[in-house]
Parts: C-alpha cells; sequence; structure tokens
C-alpha cells in the first residue's frame, strides 16, 4: 500500500483479555518494527523483522507480548492477558534497506486501552 | 548507553517566533540522525535526517537541524514558527550502514504555539 496501515486504530479492553494488533507495511519493506509509545513517553522499542531472519526481540517487556510476520507482509502483534499497564499506543514502521541508514516510515497506531 | 536526550519537556513559542529544540545522543557507533514530528493521533512524520556530508539539513515545513559531533547534538530549528507546528517533536537515533537496526528516540519535546 502508499503507506503503513494499523489496526485497530482504537481498542477497548479488559484486564486478562488478549489482544491482536495489526500492521500492513509498504508494500516491498524489508523490514518492519513495533514501538510502543506510553503517554508522556518516547518511542520504545519492542521488536524488529527483517527478511527471513530471526526477528529481534530485545525489547519485547514480558513473555505475554509476541509478534509474527509472515514473509515480508502483514505482522500481528499480540498482547496474552493484558494489563493496565500495557495501555499505550503501538506504533509499526517499515523501512527498506539501501544500505547507509533506515529511513522508517510509520503508521497512526492503535491506541490500546485496559481496563 | 546507547540513548537520545531531549532536554525540554515542553517549550511554548509565539506564533512568528524562532525555535530551537535540543537534542543530545550517545551512541558507540557513526551515528544517522532524524527528527520527526506526531500530531495529535497521528502517527510520526519524518522531518529531517542526517547521514553525512554537510552539518546543516533542511527538511520539510521549513526546519533544519545541524549535527555537531563535538557536543553530540542534533538541535532542530526554525526561524518563524506557525500555529500549525504544534506538535510533539522526537529525535531519534541509529547506526549507520548496519541494516535494520531500530532507532532509538528520544522522549520527545512538546511544542506549544501561542498567538
Amino acid at each position: 500500500g502508499a503507506g503503513v496501515s494499523q489496526s485497530p486504530s482504537n481498542k477497548v479492553t479488559e484486564k486478562g483479555k488478549d489482544v491482536e494488533l495489526r500492521c500492513d507495511p509498504i508494500s516491498g519493506h524489508t523490514a518492519l518494527y513495533w514501538y510502543r509509545q506510553r503517554l508522556g513517553q518516547g518511542l520504545e522499542f519492542l521488536i524488529y523483522f527483517q527478511g527471513n531472519s530471526a526477528p529481534d526481540k530485545s525489547g519485547l517487556p514480558s513473555d505475554r507480548f509476541s509478534a509474527e510476520r509472515t514473509g515480508e507482509s502483514v505482522s500481528t502483534l499480540t498482547i496474552q492477558r493484558t494489563q493496565q499497564e500495557d495501555s499505550a499506543v503501538y506504533l509499526c514502521a517499515s523501512s527498506l534497506w539501501r544500505g547507509g541508514a533506515n529511513v522508517l516510515t510509520f503508521g497512526a497506531g492503535s491506541r490500546l486501552t485496559v481496563l | 548507553a546507547q540513548s537520545v536526550t531531549q532536554p525540554d519537556i515542553h517549550i511554548t513559542v509565539s506564533e512568528g517566533a524562532s525555535l530551537e529544540l535540543r537534542c543530545n545522543y550517545s551512541y558507540g557507533a557513526t551515528p544517522y540522525l532524524f527528527w520527526y514530528v506526531q500530531s495529535p493521533g497521528q502517527g510520526l512524520q519524518l522531518l529531517l535526517k542526517y547521514f553525512s556530508g554537510d552539518t546543516l539539513v533542511q527538511g520539510i515545513k521549513g526546519f533544519e537541524a545541524e549535527f555537531k559531533r563535538s557536543q553530540s547534538s542534533f538541535n532542530l530549528r526554525k526561524p518563524s514558527v506557525h500555529w500549525s507546528d504544534a506538535a510533539e517533536y522526537f529525535c531519534a537515533v541509529g547506526p549507520l550502514n548496519q541494516a535494520g537496526t531500530a532507532l532509538i528516540f528520544g522522549k520527545g519535546t512538546t511544542l506549544s504555539v501561542s498567538s
């Protein structure tokens, strides 16, 4: 697509429920990133996918968080047994590595509210 | 440790006045540097980037930034602020010539514009 698409744009859930957030990157972009943005905070790196390489999961805050990506297309971030501290905007970005440096293009984000 | 510091959490500038947002970084490798802007409810939009060469880079919307290696800084400037510039601004750093390493973001500076 023309841009990075994320869904849902807003999600309200009850504590303890599982949620799935979806990211559709720019067509042809080989790299995909998930970041978390808590209220009043910067962007916290969660996970990164690059082509067929093993993902970099170093930013995932707990084993309740996981993400999958099918090839170089859609990615799903799953949060199990949600907690109130998981409330945040989850941002997805994609990039095309051409040497030099990565320029990330971000989606509009998925706002998660855990009651 | 690798980090990005934006010392000013919130800045208010009069419309038409000049603006400077500060960014300092700590990074072990040759850095590449970005400024992103986030309007309310939106994703992050790239304002400008620095990879190499001329240390004064021009971006969109009349913004510019100057890379000062000796000070580990990459401050964002605009000579005359418009009300539409009110937003949150993020500085980010990543490694040059390393495929797909996630960017490290600062906590952001919120810009308010007064009339």
